[in-house]
């Protein structure tokens, strides 16, 4: 049990267009969502915190007017990476806790590259 | 920003040896976290430790919680090829927020020589 599924798994786009990355729990409700950016060889940095049914809380330094965040089920949190640029490409992940004292259960990560 | 640091960043170690990673972490936590995580995969949870908890234990794997020292220690043991990745430790605490949520080491890579 306890499962994220994340899509889409790769993703390439052109600059300057927008890319919806998708988080669904499917198997637990989650009124919180995290999302995570994780460059090569590197940790990952949490970027936001997705809230069901109100604003998303973001890390310091994490522009929210270009990262756009919504969580509008319990299911379900969407990550709009907007006007991408190159710089943008890296690798996303979200996250979601299925319970108190669990640990989180993680999507399989989306490869975006913007060209 | 990093709470936890990992040590070594990378090992490497032949099939049926121990691999010890350590993590040290700086502000107060509920409680600590280790993660897997294959090349340009999602994390793996692989188990939790309390803050009031010192030892864990789950298959081959051993944690250790020294909250005076603000560290932490993952052992595996016997280890296979099967288990070269990246492992992170992670906190879990408010963080000054109302919401708790995971703030990840830089991680050791593990390599696991047949």
């Amino acid at each position: 049990g306890a499962v994220v599924s994340q899509h889409p798994s790769r993703v390439i786009c052109k600059s300057g267009t927008s890319v919806k990355i998708e988080c669904r729990s499917l198997d637990f409700q989650a009124t919180t969502m995290f999302w995570y950016r994780q460059f090569p060889k590197q940790s990952l940095m949490l970027m936001a915190t997705s809230n069901e049914g109100s604003k998303a809380t973001y890390e310091q330094g994490v522009e929210k007017d270009k990262f756009l965040i919504n969580h509008a089920s319990l299911t379900l949190s969407t990550l709009t990476v907007t006007s991408a640029h190159p710089e943008d490409s890296s690798f996303y992940i979200c996250s979601a806790r299925p319970g108190p004292l669990r640990g989180y259960t993680f999507g399989s990560g989306t490869r975006l590259t913007v060209v | 920003s990093q709470q936890g640091e990992e040590d070594p960043q990378a090992l490497s170690i032949q099939e049926g040896e121990n691999a010890t990673m350590n993590c040290s972490y700086k502000t107060s936590i509920n409680n600590l976290q280790w993660y897997r995580q294959n090349s340009g995969r999602g994390l793996v949870h692989l188990i939790l430790i309390r803050s009031n908890e010192r030892e864990k234990h789950s298959g081959r794997l051993r944690v250790t919680l020294d909250t005076s020292k603000k560290s932490s220690s993952l052992l595996i043991t016997a280890s296979r090829a099967a288990d070269t990745a990246s492992y992170f430790c992670a906190t879990d605490d408010r963080s000054g927020g109302s919401n708790y949520k995971l703030t990840f080491g830089k991680g050791t890579l593990l390599t696991v020589n047949p």
